[in-house]
């Protein structure tokens, strides 16, 4: 069975500009959940989906949203980036509420 | 709010002996779940172990083991017979239990130990 595929693994922006991120969950997962890793503040929780809705919202500005498609597959989107969103973005797929969440290779965004 | 917290920054071990990585938790949840992740180089997030905070049993998963006090709010991880492949970055993460119909319960996650495992 094929694991969490996040796409693209690196990308590189300027400031101001928008970016999407993209998420396939394990097959049958139908919960996708997002993570920011950096440095200075860890591991912090986006955003989470489920049947195309989004169940769970982290502490992150507006700039920050996505979605989910009736196929599962799920989309982060950041607008107008700043240099602090420079990060690893990691997306996490679960097949149901309270089993574990399995993770993506995540993708490395860097903010010039 | 729920935190996580590990006390370790880093640590090392020899290859074949034994380590036990520390995490602490602080909740007033009563039904919750505790995970151990493991994050090597390659930058992967694999699930090494999880604990059911009703279940009095500590989980084990082969070499990997946990030791779980609820009223101490301790959650350690034990690696026996350490292997060079372990060398990773170890995150202890907390996470409520959600009800059907609800929200899956993020994960909230600790700032990690940086374990080396020496040859």
């Amino acid at each position: 069975k094929a694991g969490v595929t996040q796409t693209p693994r690196y990308l590189i922006k300027t400031r101001g500009q928008q970016v999407t991120l993209s998420c396939s969950p394990i097959s049958g997962h139908r919960s996708v959940s997002w993570y920011q890793q950096t440095p200075g503040q860890g591991l912090q929780f986006l955003f989470e989906y489920f049947s195309e809705t989004q169940r769970n919202k982290g502490n992150f500005p507006g700039r920050f949203s996505g979605r989910q498609f009736s196929n599962s597959r799920s989309e982060m989107n950041v607008s107008t980036l700043e240099l602090g969103d420079s990060a690893l973005y990691l997306c996490a797929s679960s097949m149901s509420i309270n089993q574990p969440q399995h993770f993506g290779d995540g993708t490395r965004l860097s903010i010039l | 709010a729920q935190t996580v917290t590990q006390s370790q920054p880093e640590m090392s071990v020899q290859e074949a002996e034994t380590v036990t990585l520390s995490c602490t938790y602080d909740t007033s949840e009563n039904n919750y779940y505790l995970f151990w992740y493991k994050q090597p180089p390659s930058r992967q997030m694999i699930l090494v172990i999880r604990q059911e905070a009703y279940k009095q049993q500590n989980a084990t998963e082969n070499r990997f083991s946990v030791n779980f006090q609820k009223a101490a709010k301790s959650f350690s991880l034990k690696i026996s017979d350490s292997q060079l492949g372990d060398t990773a970055m170890y995150f202890c993460a907390f996470m409520k239990y959600g009800n059907y119909g609800g929200s899956q319960g993020n994960l909230i996650f600790g700032k990690g130990t940086k374990l080396s495992v020496k040859p």
